[in-house]
């Protein structure tokens, strides 16, 4: 039972475009949510995350969209770049468990 | 600063076998975790360290995998056994503690991926 759920594999843009990558959860008691990258070959590294008190959450090219009702969240690139492909995860924590749940990620591949 | 330091980076063994892992997590990072990423998957949380002590070890198959943090700094996570199905990547973090806040400053190893034959 996916707790957390990210239903697209692979998403490819174009250079200058926006990247949109979607995460859905099911626990209600989740209350914090983050977002990874990660390069091949290498360990996955913190990008931004949001609180459940928040619905939006902006760092430079970086936005996280939290809609709470839908348990659906976000993360918009703006511009993307040929830097931000990539494996991307969404994780959440909350409810009493000090752990983060991952989603399976979505492939980012920015196109020039 | 250095990051997390994690190897062996590769290793390929038969089943059967026994296979070590060994994490240096960030000085000062009171917290290490182990985590297992299947191939396609998300990482998965095998078991948690606060110190030297393990406070969450409920998704560790305690029948083959054992871990150890010995004074509190550097881990070994320990399959003997090995079977089939444990070819993945073992990511080692460690994060200043366990609070939520601190998510943020959990930091990852670069994974050893073990292939069993």
């Amino acid at each position: 039972d996916q707790q957390v759920k990210q239903n697209s594999p692979s998403l490819s843009v174009q250079e200058g475009r926006i990247s949109i990558l979607n995460c859905d959860y099911t626990n209600s008691m989740f209350d914090y949510f983050l977002w990874y990258k990660k390069y091949p070959a290498e360990g996955p590294t913190f990008l931004i995350s949001i609180s459940s008190i928040k619905d939006k959450n902006e760092d430079g090219r970086f936005t996280v969209f939290l809609n709470k009702s839908a348990k659906h969240l976000s993360l918009h690139i703006v511009p993307s770049q040929p830097g931000d492909s990539a494996v991307y995860f969404c994780a959440a924590s909350g409810g009493g468990s000090e752990k983060l749940v991952f989603g399976k990620g979505t492939k980012l591949t920015v196109n020039p | 600063e250095a990051g997390v330091v994690q190897s062996p980076r590769y290793k390929i063994i038969e089943k059967k076998q026994p296979v070590a892992f060994w994490c240096n997590p960030i000085s000062g990072h009171n917290t290490l975790y182990w985590y297992r990423q299947n191939l396609g998957q998300g990482p998965e949380l095998l078991i948690r360290y606060e110190n030297e002590e393990a406070v969450d070890d409920s998704q560790l198959p305690k029948d083959r995998f054992s871990a150890e943090r010995l004074k509190g700094v550097d881990s070994t996570l320990k399959i003997q056994p090995a079977e089939l199905g444990d070819s993945a990547v073992y990511l080692c973090a460690s994060s200043l503690d366990r609070r939520a806040s601190a998510w943020e400053t959990q930091y990852f190893g670069p994974g050893t991926r073990l292939l069993v034959l």
